[in-house]
């Protein structure tokens, strides 16, 4: 079963950092591109980042270019998302999802089930 | 930057068929694909690469891309089926993924 568990969620003040993981299983990690999508609340869904297999191919959203970095770990069947320089407008609900190609389709076959990040003072 | 737009709501009774829209330029060059989103869950694809079903989703879900507008087409509505439903593609000219704004289906 394909399962992507997400976690390092919570409340962080404007301008601070966190960094947000997702362990997935059931699947040859190492093998698939990996997207961030982010919900704002009462929102619809927005791109953060997406991420090749083999790392060749790293992007992100215009929004969050130069404050956020995609990373993975394929020893570690992980998949990482840094913020930095967080805004209020970043608080929300952050997924991870599965691409089903090696470079990146463009297309989010599996989701997690999210961690909330809130941003405020 | 690509832009995809959906109407913010459809409602439909049950048994009905259910057709939401997306548009975006040239998007008959794409492939579009489709998330339902049930009320605090994670988004489910519904359909990709424009009129493919994923395994586990019912054949009442179909969609098309003829043109603009991209449909995506729920026939014989059941009152499980009220979700919000984006579509979404890849823009290859930015290297990002778009989404559509959704769209609320309402079964009255």
């Amino acid at each position: 079963e394909v399962q992507l568990v997400e976690s390092g969620g919570g409340l962080v003040r404007p301008g601070g950092s966190l960094r947000l993981s997702c362990v997935v299983s059931g699947f040859t990690f190492n093998t698939y591109a990996m997207h961030w999508v982010r919900q704002a609340p009462g929102k619809g869904l927005e791109w953060v980042a997406s991420i090749s297999s083999s790392r060749n191919y790293i992007y992100h959203a215009d929004s969050v270019q130069g404050r956020f970095t995609i990373s993975r770990d394929n020893a570690e069947n992980s998949l990482y998302l840094q913020m930095n320089s967080l805004r209020a407008e970043d608080t929300g609900i952050y997924y991870c999802a599965r691409d089903p190609g090696s470079d990146i389709s463009g297309w989010l076959d599996y989701w997690g089930q999210g961690t909330l990040i809130t941003v405020s003072s | 930057s690509y832009v995809l737009t959906q109407p913010p709501s459809v409602s439909v009774a049950p048994g009905q068929t259910a057709t939401i829209t997306c548009e975006g330029n040239n998007i008959l060059s794409k492939s579009v694909h489709w998330y339902q989103q049930k009320p605090g869950q994670a988004p489910v694809l519904v359909i990709y690469y424009n009129n493919d079903r994923p395994s586990g989703i019912p054949e009442r879900f179909s969609g098309s891309n003829s043109g603009n507008p991209a449909t995506l087409t729920i026939s014989r509505v059941e009152a499980g089926d009220e979700a919000d439903y984006y579509c979404q593609v890849w823009d290859n000219s930015s290297d990002h993924v778009v989404f559509g704004g959704g769209t609320k289906l309402s079964v009255l």
